[in-house]
This record gives structure tokens, C-alpha cells and sequence, in this order.
């Protein structure tokens, strides 16, 4: 199995600008989780979803922020309009029950708004 | 206001010897407690878990021991090998109410460096 892949792994935006990150979960994982990593906060979940449904995400932190899944292997995070202090870290993850232990995560997407 | 605390950012042994990572919770309802490790561009792996009802688990070097009292955690390496270097996070769990999931809480991280 490939693991969690997310695209890009680097993006450098100006702010303003749309920004999609995107993430495959491992085929069979039912559960999928959005986090952001900064220095200052560490690990943050931003939101997750259980069988393509969007469970938790009081971890958004603002309307710019939005998550989407179609369907069980693609999911999508949107930053619009992108700001500075969005720079981070995003990491996807995923499991094969709704509890948010034991999962496994993707590589990251270093986002970088200038 | 962070609940989960690795109040040490780095940590350095030599190879062979002990490496003990610490971890504090404020959160009394937190009942599942997990480890993981991370390497530089790659995101985090799942080490070892413990639950609250239960004081130690062991699995092959790693050692994890929870006290619910002092609301301490803490993770032991024998021996400390360099493959081990690495960010280890200590998270919590607890049972949120949108249906019963589990949320993790993170720390911060500590910065393990295994020397040969």
C-alpha cells in the first residue's frame, strides 16, 4: 500500500490567492483527518470526517477554511482568500475506525503565504 | 492553554543507554494516551499506546507508564539506538461528543538525539 498520499508537498502562494491541498487516505480507511502543524501550537486538528461524512471540525479555525470528501479515496482542504499566518505544515490522516488514535498520516503539505 | 505538555524540547543520549521522554496532562477525562515519532519531511508514525486503565505497556524497546495521579506519562527507549533519533509526540484522547470519537490532543514535541 502506498500509505496517505497528499499533493503538493510544497506550495508557496501570495496572500489573497486560492489554495487546495489534496489527500488520498489508504484504501479501506474510513476516517480522515485534517491537521495543522506550526512551531508555536504543534499538532492541531482542523477537521475530520467518517465514511466521507464531516464528523468534527470545530478545529477550523476560521470561514476561509473549508473541507470537502466526495468519496472514500479523495479529500480536499481550501484556504480562500490564503493569509500569511496560514503558513503551516497540513497533514492528512487516516484510519479504518472513527476513533482518532492510531492513525496513519501523509508526508505533509508545507504551505508558504507571502 | 495547552493540556498535553513535553516541557523538554530535546533530549540527547548516547547509543546504548535509556532514553526517557516525559509528557503531562491537565485533562482528567483524557482515558487512551498515545506515542508517536516523526522524521524530518514525513509525518508522524504510531509508536505505542496505553490506556488509562492500565499503568505500563511494553512493546520490544519501547516502554510507555502512565501515573493517572501525578497525570504524568512517559516514554522509555532500551537502548537508545540512532535510528531512534527523532521528534517524538505524546498525545490524549478523549471521548468528544460528536459521537463518541476520540480527539487527539498533542504536545509540542521532543527533539531526540540517539549519539553513536
Amino acid at each position: 500500500d502506498a500509505g496517505v498520499i497528499q499533493s503538493p508537498r510544497h506550495e508557496v502562494t501570495e496572500m489573497g490567492q486560492e489554495v487546495t491541498l489534496r489527500c488520498k487516505p489508504i484504501s479501506g480507511h474510513n476516517s480522515l483527518f485534517w491537521y495543522r502543524q506550526t512551531m508555536m501550537r504543534g499538532l492541531e486538528l482542523l477537521i475530520y470526517f467518517n465514511n466521507n461524512v464531516p464528523i468534527d471540525d470545530s478545529g477550523m479555525p476560521e470561514d476561509r477554511f473549508s473541507a470537502k470528501m466526495p468519496n472514500a479515496s479523495f479529500s480536499t482542504l481550501k484556504i480562500q482568500p490564503s493569509e500569511p499566518r496560514d503558513s503551516a505544515v497540513y497533514f492528512c490522516a487516516s484510519s479504518f475506525t472513527r476513533m482518532a488514535t492510531e492513525a496513519f498520516f501523509g508526508q505533509g503539505t508545507r504551505l508558504t503565504v507571502v | 492553554d495547552q493540556q498535553v505538555k513535553q516541557n523538554s524540547p530535546s533530549l540527547s543520549v548516547q547509543e546504548g543507554r535509556i532514553s526517557i521522554l516525559n509528557c503531562d496532562y491537565t485533562n482528567s477525562m483524557f482515558d487512551y494516551f498515545l506515542w508517536y515519532k516523526k522524521y524530518p519531511a514525513e509525518g508522524p508514525t504510531f509508536l505505542i499506546s496505553i490506556s488509562s486503565i492500565k499503568d505500563k505497556n511494553e512493546d520490544g524497546r519501547f516502554t510507555v507508564f502512565l501515573n493517572k495521579s501525578a497525570k504524568h506519562l512517559s516514554l522509555h527507549i532500551v537502548p537508545s539506538q540512532p535510528g531512534d533519533s527523532a521528534v517524538y509526540f505524546c498525545a490524549a484522547a478523549r471521548f468528544t461528543n460528536a459521537g463518541n470519537n476520540r480527539k487527539l490532543i498533542w504536545g509540542l514535541g521532543t527533539s531526540l538525539a540517539v549519539n553513536p
